[in-house]
């Protein structure tokens, strides 16, 4: 079975500029999350979505936005990027069974993005 | 606030020793928890879950969970310099089928030959 794939892998922008960021999940899963991952704050939650809707979100300005569509692939955009949004993003699928607490999530190999 | 930590290391051991890591978090509700490994320029690897108080063994690894300290631990053991890397602790909050992840921060792991 395949895993989750991203696309890109790496990504150079400027300041200002916005980026699109995609994600396709295990087949199957149909929870998506992403997160941020830097140097100094480790991996932060930016998102969850299931079935279309984002059902839970992380503390982050409204640059940051996502959405999934109805074959569980996501993507994430951030608008206006800042230099601070040099990051690895992470985007990780789960099965999301109801009766199963563990819900384990698999992670993509994220994308590099560096804001220039 | 719902926090994760995790002592940041290095954590040095010789290799065939056993890496015991360890992970402490603040919410009472959590119940799952994740360990991850996560090689330098890599995302991170599910390595174990576990989610009832005991001991979760696969393998080289065990997993433990004390709820009432809110205490989890990875041991690794036969350690091997592969298994160099840093480890997540992350737990998960939610019920009825969907939560969110919350990570600590990591502790390196260094296995020398």
């Amino acid at each position: 079975k395949a895993g989750v794939t991203q696309t890109p892998r790496y990504l150079i922008k400027t300041r200002g500029q916005q980026v699109t960021l995609s994600c396709s999940p295990i087949s199957g899963h149909r929870s998506v999350s992403w997160y941020q991952q830097t140097p100094g704050q480790g991996l932060q939650f930016l998102f969850e979505y299931f079935s279309e809707t984002q059902r839970n979100k992380g503390n982050f300005p409204g640059r940051f936005s996502g959405r999934q569509f109805s074959n569980s692939r996501s993507e994430m955009n951030v608008s206006t990027l800042e230099l601070g949004d040099s990051a690895l993003y992470l985007c990780a699928s789960s099965l999301d069974r109801l009766a199963d607490y563990y819900n384990e999530q698999f992670f993509g190999p994220g994308t590099r993005l560096t804001v220039l | 606030q719902k926090e994760v930590e995790q002592n940041s290391g290095p954590l040095s051991v010789p290799e065939g020793a056993i890496a015991s890591l360890n992970c402490t978090y603040s919410d009472r509700v959590s119940q799952s928890f994740f360990w991850y490994r996560q090689y330098s320029g890599k995302s991170p690897e599910l390595i174990m879950s576990i989610y009832s108080n005991g001991d979760k063994e696969d393998g080289r690894f065990t997993a433990q969970l004390n709820k009432a300290s809110q205490y989890v631990s990875l041991l690794i053991r036969d350690s091997q310099p592969s298994d160099s890397a840093t480890y997540l602790c992350a737990v998960n909050v939610g019920n009825s089928g969907y939560s969110t992840l919350t990570f600590g921060k990591g502790t390196m792991l260094l296995v020398s030959p």
